[in-house]
């Protein structure tokens, strides 16, 4: 089936510097979002992102975050700077419009030391 | 407030038997209830989804009973296999902005 690739699985990063994280979205996939997971918690919303605009964005996502999807090339997740708060697993995730199914990477797993 | 809930951290049923795990949710706006699974290591796949307008969802062993009016929603997972085990997360949207917001997960255990 449709595939959502993340890139890399593993980030380990020092509290401070920047992270990015890339995305290859389902083709011909519209929406675009990122979800933080912490361990053994729930999924949580971050972020939507429509037509090279930022559509929604949580509480959680901090001033530090912020997205992009140059030219259709990788959507990415960048923070700077990292905090220790910030160690997480980020899943990206793609759908074709609202209400359809929402396809998930399988998540970078992000380690701020 | 948290606005999906899911009655069970963890449910634990033998092979062979239909696994119901339990949903709720607050915003009655919502008209979009997809289910995932989610494997160690994976990323959430979705199982099953429903819409409001609809009251029961049926696909293969999977079924999703929806109850508007009490804003609750199970899944029923006949004749549970071992390979069933997995975290089960109820989500709920609503259509025009494709945002999900997830409850805790059910962690389902079936044990041979």
């Amino acid at each position: 089936g449709p595939k959502v690739l993340q890139i890399p699985s593993h980030q380990i990063i020092d509290m401070g510097q920047m992270v990015t994280l890339n995305c290859d979205p389902v083709s011909n996939h519209l929406y675009f979002y990122w979800y933080k997971q912490i361990l053994g918690q729930q999924m949580e919303f971050l972020v939507n992102f429509y037509n090279g605009k930022v559509m929604e964005k949580s509480k959680l996502f901090k001033d530090q975050f912020s997205v992009e999807r140059p030219d259709g090339s990788y959507f990415t997740l960048k923070i700077q700077p990292t905090a220790l708060e910030d160690s997480a697993v980020y899943f990206c995730a793609s759908s074709s419009g609202g209400g359809t199914e929402v396809f998930f990477g399988k998540g970078t797993r992000l380690t701020v030391v | 407030q948290q606005q999906v809930r899911q009655s069970s951290q963890s449910l634990t049923v033998w092979e062979g038997e239909t696994a119901i795990l339990n949903c709720s949710y607050e915003n009655s706006a919502f008209d979009y209830f997809p289910w995932y699974q989610q494997f160690p290591g994976e990323g959430p796949a979705l199982l099953i989804a429903i819409r409001s307008v609809s009251d029961k969802k049926e696909d293969g062993r999977f079924t999703i009973f929806f109850n508007k009016r009490e804003k609750n929603l199970s899944l029923h997972i006949k004749d549970s296999q071992p390979g069933d085990s997995a975290t089960y997360f109820c989500a709920a949207s609503l259509t025009n902005t494709g945002k999900l917001t997830f409850g805790d997960g059910t962690v389902l255990t079936v044990k041979p």
